[in-house]
């Protein structure tokens, strides 16, 4: 039981290149969702997913696109880096809501992401 | 959508003393607050959670309350030790789907 994957651990990118942050789970939780965390701000809500073939957007969703095709995976697509984009990147699972409310959520080790 | 703060920012204790962290969350229809335990390079550790039909939770050393009238949910450190040096994230739920509003983060230090 692995937990929450994600990979690449590192990356440096161009301005205007692409790339895909993968980010796996082996808990067959439905829940899935992406968070960038800055200094001073904490972790902001950039897409998520309550399951297979669901997505919806957070507060800051914007130069970032996902799929869900799986109930395990959950990448994250950056279309065009920019250099605010740099961040350090954590993917989060969970058990969906049950109707007894909502369940801690399970981090992956986080993705840290430069962009030149 | 649910707003929650953390106070103070960064938090300094001698080992051994005790750590209390304090959230205030906006939406009164939340009904769970996790705290995560973020140590430096590594993703947040759920260390701690309550939900709104309990006033109070404790595991070993750490301690959560909850005053859903005031709004505010409180993390108790007691007999801290440096292991316990880290950021601390609250987070109530909000936004239905699942979602969880984090605060800002708070950074303790315990000094040896």
């Amino acid at each position: 039981n692995a937990g929450v994957t994600q990979t690449p651990k590192f990356q440096v990118l161009k301005t205007g290149q692409s790339m895909t942050l993968q980010c796996a789970q082996d808990m067959n939780h439905e829940y899935m969702s992406w968070y960038r965390q800055d200094p001073g701000m904490g972790l902001r809500l950039i897409h998520y997913s309550v399951g297979a073939g669901i997505t919806d957007q957070g507060e800051v969703p914007n130069g970032y696109n996902v799929s869900r095709s799986t109930t395990e995976d959950f990448p994250l697509r950056l279309l065009s880096a920019a250099p605010s984009q740099t961040s350090v990147y954590f993917c989060a699972s969970s058990p969906t809501h049950s109707g007894t409310g909502v369940y801690g959520y399970t981090f992956g080790s986080g993705t840290r992401l430069t962009v030149v | 959508g649910e707003n929650v703060e953390q106070h103070p920012s960064t938090l300094s204790v001698q080992e051994g003393d005790s750590a209390v962290i304090k959230c205030t969350y906006s939406d009164s229809a939340s009904n769970y607050f996790p705290w995560y335990k973020q140590e430096l390079g590594k993703g947040p550790q759920l260390i701690i959670d309550i939900r709104s039909n309990v006033g109070e939770k404790k595991d070993q050393r750490i301690a959560v309350t909850l005053n859903k009238t005031a709004k505010h949910f409180s993390l108790h450190i007691t007999e801290t030790q440096p292991e316990d040096s880290a950021v601390y994230f609250c987070a109530a739920s909000g936004g239905g789907n699942n979602r969880l509003a984090f605060g800002k983060g708070n950074q303790v230090v315990v000094i040896p």
